[in-house]
């Protein structure tokens, strides 16, 4: 079984500011990815990063970076020079096993400010 | 290339009453999945198929069946809607063996049963 937890319901920034988003998991698959989704209000997931678990090195995307303590079960979203179009809700997510369904945390709903 | 599309977008039910969700993705996916997003709890898997001809049951099915019509379409049907299954119902498709194993969603469908 997989849970993530998400314990920021809320955060802000300011435009061109950083935040960190953060997750932590756990899982008893050995193999097993790691995901950052973006739902703005549109409804629709939108990708942001991806982390393979056997690979030590923290993935970026952009401005999009993660931390990931494989150790620790933690994976935090750094987010860079935040831009208005940042403000969405983010969701953590792990994926393992056979076929490798999706567990999500709660999210966080993330808010940029002008 | 539309990728994984749903239909209909929003539906209003009255108790008691059944309908069908339909998704179908054009990218020759393997495995299909059912989620609903109720509000501060994230997604939840509903149902999956691994592949052609095989269905699962997943986190919360009670209420719903699925059907995988061909490799294209899973279908989510209630039977007897019932004001808790009122949530926002993704469907999402991935492509075994790929790097990430990832998966694609489509843009939801926001049922409200009265």
């Amino acid at each position: 079984a997989q849970t993530v937890t998400q314990s920021q319901p809320e955060m802000s920034v300011q435009e061109a500011e950083t935040v960190t988003l953060s997750c932590t998991y756990d899982t008893s698959e050995n193999n097993y990815y790691l995901f950052w989704y973006k739902q703005p209000p549109s409804r629709q997931m939108i990708l942001v990063i991806r982390q393979e678990a056997y690979k030590q090195q923290n993935a970026t995307e952009n401005r999009f970076s993660v931390n990931f303590q494989k150790a620790a079960k933690s994976f935090s979203l750094k987010i860079s020079d935040s831009q208005l179009g940042d403000t969405a809700m983010y969701f953590c997510a792990s994926s393992g096993g056979s076929n490798y369904k999706l567990t999500f945390g709660k999210g966080t709903l993330l808010t940029v400010n002008p | 290339n539309a990728g994984v599309t749903q239909t209909p977008k929003f539906q209003v039910l009255k108790t008691g009453q059944s309908m069908t969700l339909q998704c179908a993705q054009d990218m020759n996916h393997n495995s299909m999945y059912w989620y609903r997003q109720d509000p501060g709890m994230g997604l939840r898997l509903i149902y999956y198929s691994a592949s052609e001809g095989t269905t699962d049951k997943g986190e919360v099915p009670n209420g719903y069946n699925v059907s995988r019509l061909n490799k294209r379409e899973f279908s989510l049907r209630l039977e007897s809607a019932a004001p808790s299954q009122t949530s926002v119902y993704f469907c999402a498709s991935r492509l075994a063996g790929t790097d990430y194993n990832e998966q694609f969603f489509g843009p939801g469908t926001r049922l409200t049963v009265l």
